[in-house]
């Protein structure tokens, strides 16, 4: 069974890089029918999609954020990246890491979710 | 960006009640839309996918319907584990987008 783990710092400075890893285990990020993304949620606030990859490497960002963000793969093959460069207090929200579907009814879902990671910016 | 509207923003109920939640989307998209279920300091949980399939697992009082720009998920007969907020999200293009959250409160 997969299960996903994002880990990295909690607190981050006004205009640095926000940097989070994805840790998968039972999977593969570099195999299978599926993509691995980025999604943040500001406290009691609604969900937004940041980015995604591909198990191929190719990526999508959200236009929003599109400027500011990288998704990568680990060469461990059980890991990928969020970088968001020039962040703000509009930054601050848990970070979630999803597993996506592709193809079929259920593709663009995330059936696999990490349990979230807290990123405050401030100075 | 296809605009994910739902209403209401939350709703009082009582287990055994029925609760619908309305999803609206700013342009058709088919039947390309989840359902999901998130609780206070946890991840979001996938209900429904494609409108109307229940994913493996999920409670059959869990339904969805609806396609091209207006959806509904119902509860039938609340249970106590179904006091939560859930969220709608398209699935149909990118951006990915997700609807305000609707708020199922106990009575």
């Amino acid at each position: 069974q997969v299960q996903l783990q994002e880990s990295g710092p909690g607190l981050v400075r006004p205009s640095q890089t926000l940097s989070l890893t994805c840790t998968a285990s039972g999977a593969s990020v570099t195999r299978g029918d599926y993509f691995w993304s980025w999604v943040r949620q500001p406290a009691g606030k609604g969900l937004e999609w940041i980015g995604r990859i591909y198990t191929s490497g190719s990526t999508n960002y959200n236009p929003s954020l599109k400027s500011r963000v990288t998704v990568s793969l680990d060469t461990s093959k059980t890991q990928f990246t969020l970088n968001l460069s020039s962040v703000t207090a509009a930054d601050t929200a848990v970070y979630y890491c999803a597993r996506g579907s592709v193809g079929g009814y259920s593709s663009h879902t995330f059936d696999v979710w990490g349990q979230g990671k807290m990123v405050t910016v401030s100075s | 960006d296809i605009l994910m509207t739902q209403s209401p923003s939350s709703v009082s109920a009582s287990v055994g009640d029925s609760v619908t939640i309305r999803c609206r989307a700013s342009q058709a998209i088919g039947s390309w839309l989840a359902w999901y279920q998130q609780k206070p300091g946890r991840a979001p949980k996938l209900l429904i996918y494609s409108a109307s399939t229940l994913q493996s697992g999920v409670p059959s009082r869990f339904s969805g319907s609806g396609s091209g720009t207006d959806f509904t998920l119902t509860i039938s007969s609340l249970q106590p584990d179904d006091f939560a907020t859930y969220f709608c999200q398209q699935t149909y293009s990118f951006p990915l987008t997700f609807g305000g959250g609707t708020k199922v409160e106990i009575k």
